[in-house]
């Protein structure tokens, strides 16, 4: 498994600024996904992001909204641009550790409100 | 396309009862693997239990096993001697291998009573 931290835990911002989630694991990993989770609803691939090389996003999602750093293979962030009161949501990253294991681990998530 | 269906929005089970929460799923591929997650309010996703497609036996972990039949493309999870720290959403997911995403189902919500 894998321990993931997100900081920050919750932010409340207000329309047309952009927030910057850092997602921190434990241990080294190759494969790292952000998802949203709008209100009441299920989880969204936003993106994956593999250390070295561009992110793939997922249809509907777009760098210039979601801009996505991988520095290292412990380390990546997301960036909310100007925001609008629908980018409220929850924004979780996962990891899947590589080692033969096909599931993800979660970090404890980033509560986003857009006011 | 993949698809994860959950036709259960919200459940209920009595303390030390049985409960069992149903997925159904659609792909062309022949290697995949399914999960159930539990999200609390506390909304950190936990992994409850994974399966193999390629594996005919039924994963169990404590008191959460799954019924997994792969021709009817259903992956169900049935939760033993419910307990309140029980209480959650569980999400059905399904994905192809370690550089895949993720595909969610709709939830299921789970209530424990006492």
């Amino acid at each position: 498994s894998a321990v993931i931290s997100q900081k920050p835990s919750r932010d409340i911002c207000q329309r047309g600024t952009s927030l910057t989630i850092q997602c921190q694991v434990d241990s080294q990993v190759t494969m790292m996904f952000w998802y949203r989770q709008q209100p009441g609803q299920s989880l969204t691939l936003i993106a994956t992001a593999n250390q070295g090389s561009e992110a793939t996003y997922e249809s509907g999602f777009v760098i210039d909204k979601f801009p996505i750093s991988r520095p290292n293979l412990t380390f990546s962030t997301l960036t909310v641009s100007n925001m609008s009161p629908e980018d409220s949501s929850i924004y979780l990253c996962s990891v899947n550790t590589g080692t033969g294991d096909y599931e993800q681990y979660f970090g404890p998530g980033t509560r986003l409100t857009v006011t | 396309a993949q698809t994860v269906t959950q036709s259960q929005p919200e459940m209920s089970v009595q303390e030390a009862e049985t409960v069992t929460l149903s997925c159904t799923y659609d792909t062309s591929e022949s290697d995949y693997y399914l999960f159930w997650y539990k999200q609390p309010p506390s909304r950190q996703m936990i992994l409850v239990i994974r399966q193999e497609a390629y594996k005919q036996q039924n994963a169990t972990e404590n008191r959460f096993s799954v019924n997994f039949q792969k021709a009817a493309k259903s992956f169900s999870l049935k939760i033993s001697d419910s307990q309140l720290g029980d209480a959650a959403m569980y999400f059905c997911a399904f994905n192809t291998g370690t550089a895949s995403k993720l595909t969610f189902g709709t939830g299921t919500r789970l209530q424990v009573t006492l």
